[in-house]
Order: C-alpha cells, then sequence, then structure tokens
C-alpha cells in the first residue's frame, strides 16, 4: 500500500495563477483532509470530506476549494494564489468506523511545499 | 486563546536524559488526544494516543487529566533519533477533526 500520496511535491506560483493539489489514499478511508502548515505553527484544518461528493469548510477555508468526486480522491484548489498562502500543504485520511485503538487517528501523506511569489 | 497549548521550547537535552512535554487544551468537547511526532520537512506521524488511564510504549508515557484539561507526555533515555517536533493533539466533531498544537522542538545531544 502507499498510503496517502499527494502531487506535486514542490511548486512555485506566481501571485493570481491558478493550480490543483491533488491527494491520493488507497487504504480506503471514508475521511479525507486538507491542511496547512505554516513556519513555527502547528497543522490547521482547511476543508474535509466525510465520503465521495461531500466537502465541508475548516478553520481557514477562505481562497481555497476542493473537491471529492472519487472516494480516493481529494483535491485542493486555489482559485487565484496569494503570497499568503505560501505555505506547506498536507492530506490526511482516516477510516470512519471504530478502528483498533492504536491505529484510530488520521494518516498524512509527505506534503505539498507552495510558495506564492 | 489556542485550542491546545504547547510550550515551543527548544528543549536540549543530553542522550540518556527524561524529559517531560505538557499541553493543555480549551475545548472540553475534545473526545480524544494523540502525541504526533514530526521530523524536519517531514509529515507527522503518530507516535502514541493518550489515555485517562495513561499509556506507555517502551520509553514513551502519555497521560490525560480530564479534570485538568492536561496532556503529557515522558521520554525516558532519550535518544539522538529522539530529536523531532512533538504536536499535541486533540480530536472532535462527527467527521474526527484534529486541532494541533504549535509543537515541542527536542534536541538530544551526544
Amino acid at each position: 500500500n502507499a498510503g496517502v500520496t499527494q502531487t506535486p511535491k514542490f511548486r512555485v506560483l506566481k501571485t493570481g495563477q491558478s493550480m490543483t493539489l491533488l491527494c491520493a489514499q488507497d487504504m480506503n478511508h471514508e475521511y479525507m483532509y486538507w491542511y496547512r502548515q505554516d513556519p513555527g505553527m502547528g497543522l490547521r484544518l482547511i476543508h474535509y470530506s466525510v465520503g465521495e461528493g461531500t466537502t465541508a469548510k475548516g478553520e481557514v477555508p477562505d481562497g481555497y476549494n476542493v473537491s471529492r468526486l472519487k472516494k480516493q480522491n481529494f483535491l485542493l484548489g486555489l482559485e487565484s494564489a496569494a503570497p499568503s498562502q505560501t505555505s506547506v500543504y498536507f492530506c490526511a485520511s482516516s477510516p470512519a468506523g471504530l478502528a483498533p485503538r492504536d491505529t484510530d487517528t488520521q494518516y498524512f501523506g509527505p506534503g505539498t511545499r507552495l510558495t506564492v511569489l | 486563546r489556542k485550542e491546545v497549548e504547547q510550550d515551543p521550547g527548544p528543549f536540549n537535552v543530553p542522550e540518556g536524559a527524561t524529559v517531560a512535554f505538557n499541553c493543555t487544551y480549551s475545548n472540553s468537547a475534545s473526545q480524544s488526544f494523540f502525541w504526533y511526532r514530526q521530523d524536519c520537512r517531514k509529515e507527522p506521524k503518530l507516535l502514541m494516543s493518550v489515555y485517562s488511564s495513561g499509556n506507555e510504549d517502551g520509553r514513551f508515557t502519555a497521560q490525560l487529566n480530564r479534570a485538568s484539561q492536561y496532556i503529557s507526555l515522558l521520554i525516558r533515555d532519550s535518544k539522538l533519533s529522539d530529536s523531532a517536533t512533538y504536536l499535541c493533539v486533540g480530536r472532535e466533531g462527527s467527521a474526527r477533526q484534529l486541532t494541533f498544537g504549535s509543537g515541542t522542538q527536542l534536541t538530544v545531544l551526544p
């Protein structure tokens, strides 16, 4: 199993450009999440999804859109990138039902490092 | 006020030392708590879950005090490989959303 993968790993954008970050998981998890992490800070939730075709806003959703057309994929879009969106973006997934105690949490992808100039 | 607060450190300790990290949370609705480890420029990885009864995994011991809204992590016999940032994390909501602290940086020195 590859677990959670993210594409691309790095990207540099100019202000105003758009892009889509792709997250894929092969663990058949129902829940998926997008976070951003800024220097010296913990991760903050942008958007999340509890199943195919459903999405919801997290703590910092402004400037981002998401889609979950397939259970295994969760896309994060930036329609008009701003320098404030320079960050490391992490995707995560988790099962919906009860899991064994030690695995009852989220699994993270390796991250996408985005710089907006 | 942040929902999950941690001392950012850095903690610099010699190999073999015992080090303790503390964390407080403000959301009493938080259902579960975890400690994650994050190495430089890598994704967070689950270190251990935290239970009211306390739990131990080798050199690591985690404790939750719901009355005080306080979480702790104890690392005994520190190894060089323990150098990382330790994130205190709470979970709440029907979608199991996680709320992260800012992390505590640990460096174990030879």
